[in-house]
Formats: C-alpha cells, structure tokens, sequence
C-alpha cells in the first residue's frame, strides 16, 4: 500500500529565506505526487504535481518540488518565503494507472511552515 | 474558488441525529472523494466514487453512507454518530482517478454533541 511521511511537524523560516518541506514515499510502481496548501478553516489548494518528466516541478505562488526517485522524496522548495506562505502543507501520493489500483490519494500528516518577518 | 461547494459549511448535530453532508462540483470531473480531517491526525479517505461507482471504502463504519447519484454530485448521509466523528469532512473531485489533481471544497464542520 502507499505512504507518504512528513517527518517535520513545523518547519520556521525568516521571511526572504529559502524554504523546504520535506516528503517522502512509499509506493509500487511510478508515484503520481502531489504538493497542497491549506490556510485556515479552508480546504485544500493545488499547488504543484509530478507525473513524469523533469524531476524539477514547478508550481503556483512560486513554489517548486524535486523529484528524487533513489531517495523516494518529493520536497517542496521555494527560494523566498514570504509571510503570507505560512499555512499548513501536505504532500501526496497516488496510485499509478494499473488493473487493481483505485486511484485514491494518499495524504501525510502535514507540515506547518511558519515565515516570520 | 476551486469549483467543488460543499453545504453546510458548519453542522452541529446529536448523536441520534440524521444529517446529510452535500457536495456539488461543475468541473466535468469523473471522480469523486470524501475525507475526514481532524486535530492532529492526516487527512483519512474515507470514499472514493469514479464515473459515479463507488471504488474505494477504506473501513468506514455504516453510520456514514456515501451517495453519488450523478458525477456533479456526493452526498454523505450521517446517522447515530459518535463525539469522536466530530471533525472537518472534505469533499474533492479530480477528472480522473490516476494522474490528475483534486480540487477541494472548503469542507463542512461537524461537531457531534
């Protein structure tokens, strides 16, 4: 079965700062993998994905993630914080298109980032 | 706005209450999920619909039932719930089910008294 860890709970950084929230994987077959963002009392927004191709993703808001199949991670970079970027994120893996797989997306605990001025 | 709307935004209910949760998206998509997100806990799957067929149950107990009576669609009808069901439910849908990004609704919060 699929599994995504986030091993940091919080992650602080100062505003203009470079940023990374860490993810790694476990599945069978080729990741389809995910980046989400979620502010207060609202649901989740997209933020970026991986598919195939260039192991460097780039997202909304600025946002990037590298891929790295020898290390089975997925971490999620940003050059310079902003404050605005602090939220709540996660990071999640799907199933890869094959008999018997349903699909379902698979989610981590989630990391805070908190971007202080 | 993503697409995806969920009502109510907030649910207060008994334990010997029935409630239904509502999801509606207009996005064209073939998917469609349910997940409960609470305190300190990862986001849990709890149904996932494809071309209005249910394709995942991942153990959820009876007390919550899933419905997708179209793909613009999903119910989750509650019924003799627990205190510790309280929490954010979030509905999403996805074009597909592999590949694709999900959208989600803002989620509606159940608190059980």
């Amino acid at each position: 079965a699929q599994s995504v860890a986030q091993p940091e709970d919080q992650v602080n950084v100062a505003e203009g700062n470079p940023l990374t929230v860490k993810c790694t994987y476990s599945v069978s077959g080729n990741p389809y993998l995910f980046w989400y963002v979620q502010y207060p009392n609202r649901g989740l927004q997209f933020l970026l994905k991986y598919i195939t191709g260039d192991n460097l993703v780039k997202g909304s808001y600025g946002f990037e993630a590298e891929f790295n199949k020898s290390q089975t991670s997925f971490h999620l970079k940003k050059p310079s914080a902003l404050v605005s970027d602090s939220a709540l994120y996660f990071c999640a893996v799907r199933d890869e298109y094959r008999s018997g797989n349903t699909g379902k997306l698979i989610f981590g605990q989630g990391t805070t980032l908190q971007v202080k001025p | 706005e993503t697409g995806v709307t969920q009502t109510p935004r907030h649910l207060v209910m008994g334990m010997t209450n029935k409630k239904s949760l509502k999801c509606e998206q207009h996005l064209g998509h073939n998917a469609m999920y349910w997940y409960k997100q609470s305190a300190k806990k990862p986001l849990e799957l709890m149904f996932v619909y494809s071309l209005e067929e249910r394709v995942e149950n991942n153990s959820v107990p009876s007390r919550f039932s899933p419905e997708c009576p179209n793909s613009s669609h999903l119910f989750l009808h509650l019924h003799t719930l627990q205190p510790e069901d309280s929490a954010l439910y979030l509905c999403a849908s996805s074009q597909d089910r592999f590949g694709t990004e999900a959208f989600f609704g803002q989620g509606t919060r159940l608190t059980v008294v």
